[in-house]
């Protein structure tokens, strides 16, 4: 079963600091990954998608990721945070499972940034 | 101009009650979802709709019944409600049910209807 790995369920930056959110994704196939943020107490946004169009993939709100298949991962950076990023960040796949879409998500990674 | 709607967004109620959620999506997708977040913020999938006919059904208790009315309303139905049912609840949608025919399968969420049960 496809699964994904977030690493590190809080991440602390300084504001104006390169922010790294981990993504490790299990697939037998290169699948669609996605990277989603959550405000508190608000529903998911999509930040970004990787479509196999290109490896490196440009979101919203300055964020961007790097599809690596030797590595399997998909990692979040931001070159410099806001305080404004403070939110929860879950990665996902698209498993292809019975060929309908179904998100698996990561446990989620808490970002926190302080001035 | 809500893209994916939901209500409540909150609902608490007693155990053994029987409660409602609604969504509604203006996007014209055909394909809405239901996901559940627990205490830790693990979102898992429940069920998937598409056009209004079920197409995926996750282990879930038979007490959660989903029900879509027209291609653009997704509720959920929950009978006898348990204390592990205390959840937030994410609508979601789709444009289509499977990747391929229109994007990666990206989904829209909803505001999420946080039901607390006592």
């Amino acid at each position: 079963a496809q699964s994904v790995t977030q690493l590190g369920s809080h991440v602390s930056v300084s504001e104006g600091a390169l922010v790294l959110l981990r993504c490790n994704y299990s697939s037998s196939v290169p699948p669609y990954l996605f990277w989603y943020v959550q405000y508190p107490n608000q529903g998911l946004q999509l930040l970004l998608k990787y479509t196999s169009a290109a490896t490196l993939v440009k979101g919203i709100n300055g964020f961007e990721a790097e599809f690596k298949k030797s590595e399997t991962s998909f990692h979040l950076t931001k070159p410099s945070a806001h305080m404004s990023d403070a939110a929860e960040y879950f990665c996902a796949v698209n498993p292809f499972s019975g060929g309908y879409n179904k998100l698996i998500f990561g446990a989620g990674t808490r970002l926190a940034v302080h001035p | 101009d809500t893209a994916v709607s939901q209500t409540p967004k909150y609902l608490v109620t007693q155990m053994g009650n029987d409660k409602s959620i609604k969504c509604e999506q203006n996007l014209g997708h055909d394909t809405m979802y239901w996901y559940k977040q627990d205490s830790k913020k693990f979102l898992k999938i429940m069920f998937s709709y598409n056009n209004k006919e079920l197409i995926i059904n996750e282990t879930v208790p038979n007490r959660f019944s989903p029900k879509s009315p027209d291609k653009a309303h997704l509720n959920l139905h929950i009978n006898s409600l348990e204390l592990g049912d205390s959840a937030v609840y994410f609508c979601a949608s789709s444009q289509a049910p499977t990747f391929g025919l229109a994007g990666a399968g990206e989904q829209f969420f909803g505001p999420g209807t946080r039901l607390t049960v006592l």
